[in-house]
């Protein structure tokens, strides 16, 4: 079957570094996808990775391993304006999306 | 307009009633979907179009139809709406369906409740 996993919520200070995890199953795979969404808003794109390693957009970055069904999204010098639910999706065999039920980060100042 | 619109932004409707969700894209995307969002739950497929003309079943078709007779349009239809379907609808489009870098755009979303 398919199934995918993220933290219900996470808390972060203002200025540190955080860092959110995906993991996943499927049986066929063709990329994960990290969405920001703040409250009563659309889900925005933030980043895709298909192959493993690291990629870096500004003071957001995400990592996937395929091997260990395992991404992270990390999130650098946060502002408050960073508190927001970030969905990791992955794109399954049949090219549909795939989504977690997403990550709360609140950020205190 | 510039990407996706969605209308009603929110509507109260009373169970058994006909209600249709539209949605409006000026990207000149091929792909369409419509999603429901529930609290707790990550977002769930309705129905989806590859291209205008064609549409096929997501995770969570029952209840809901749609149609795809241009590009531009993809409205989600309840025939009887239920409890059950109170949640925030977002309709989404890409470039194109079955590629690896295919991005998702969101519309605002829809909030529905059945009464």
């Amino acid at each position: 079957g398919q199934n995918i996993d993220q933290p219900t919520e996470m808390t972060a200070t203002e200025g540190a570094i955080v860092q959110i995890n995906c993991t996943y199953q499927t049986s066929g795979f063709n990329g994960l996808f990290w969405y920001q969404q703040h409250a009563g808003e659309a889900p925005t794109f933030l980043s895709y990775n298909v192959l493993d390693g690291l990629e870096e957009k500004g003071r957001f970055s995400s990592f996937l391993s395929r091997s260990k069904g395992y991404s992270y999204l990390l999130l650098k010098e946060l502002q408050m304006k960073d508190s927001a639910s970030y969905l990791c999706a992955f794109l399954g065999g049949n090219y549909q999306l795939i989504w977690g039920a997403g990550t709360k980060l609140i950020i205190k100042p | 307009i510039a990407g996706i619109t969605q209308a009603p932004t929110s509507q109260i409707l009373a169970a058994g009633r006909r209600m249709t969700l539209r949605c409006t894209q000026d990207m000149r995307h091929n792909a369409m979907y419509w999603y429901r969002q529930d609290l707790g739950l990550g977002l769930r497929l309705i129905h989806y179009s590859n291209t205008a003309g064609t549409t096929g079943k997501g995770e969570v078709p029952d209840g809901y139809s749609v149609s795809r007779a241009n590009t531009d349009d993809f409205p989600l239809t309840l025939a009887s709406a239920v409890p059950s379907q109170t949640s925030v609808y977002f309709c989404a489009s890409s470039d194109s369906a079955g590629s690896s870098t295919d991005t998702q755009y969101f519309g605002p979303g829809t909030r529905l409740t059945v009464l």
